[in-house]
């Protein structure tokens, strides 16, 4: 969706390695969610923020850290990347009147 | 969040309405219904959202009932790009209101 771009769009990367993802919005949003997607368990929250440097954990935060410095950039960092971190991650920012519009996702491949 | 139950698959012909039923019978009064698609691999698209009365726009209709325990979305002339997964959810619309994801109801359309 314009406004909304993520990267990179795909990333291998070795076990133990640190990641990190952004997502950038040009619609100055002041929500904004990091969610991943694996077969078998649909879309999970990871972490999401309600403004600059106000972030908060969803269900599976365990191994991921956020940042957010500036409104249109929300990162999400792998600290030491693990194979079950292998999967799709999308972001989304939520607008007035409209709901939630995502990236187009992050494939990530952790070997 | 109110938990909403879909069936796992539908099949419909193409240039027929399609019918995606969802029961959301714990619905709270200020909580909305909304509808997402994904298709394929791509980010999941918002389709249309509502309190208690029937909603359209370009891409379907929404039909709430009258106790709000469940919801009908309606896409009028189904094409075959609109086999997607569709996901029925309820949420509040203040402060970040996450959306959580169940499985959906996987449609297919049919030459």
């Amino acid at each position: 969706d314009a406004g909304i771009t993520q990267s990179p769009r795909h990333k291998v990367t070795e076990t133990g390695t640190p990641v990190t993802l952004r997502c950038h919005q040009t619609e100055n949003h002041r929500y904004m969610y990091w969610y991943r997607q694996d077969p078998g368990h649909g879309l999970r929250l990871i972490h999401y923020s309600y403004g600059v440097k106000d972030t908060d954990k969803g269900e599976v935060s365990d191994g991921y850290s956020v940042s957010r410095s500036k409104t249109e950039d929300f990162l999400l960092t792998l600290e030491s990347a693990t194979s079950s971190q292998t999967s799709v991650y999308f972001c989304a920012t939520e607008g007035l009147n409209y709901g939630y519009t995502f990236g187009s996702g992050t494939r990530l491949t952790v070997v | 969040d109110a938990k909403t139950t879909q069936p796992t698959s539908m099949d419909c012909a193409e240039g027929r309405a399609a019918n995606l039923p969802c029961n959301h019978s714990t619905i709270s009064g200020n909580e909305y219904v909304y509808w997402y698609r994904q298709i394929h691999s791509q980010g999941p698209q918002y389709i249309i959202h509502g309190l208690k009365n029937n909603e359209t726009n370009e891409m379907a209709s929404l039909i709430i009932t009258e106790d709000r325990k469940s919801s009908t979305l309606i896409l009028p002339h189904a094409t075959l790009r609109d086999t997607a997964v569709y996901y029925c959810i309820v949420r509040g619309i203040q402060g970040a209101q996450k959306l959580v994801f169940g499985q959906g109801t996987r449609l297919t359309i049919n030459p």
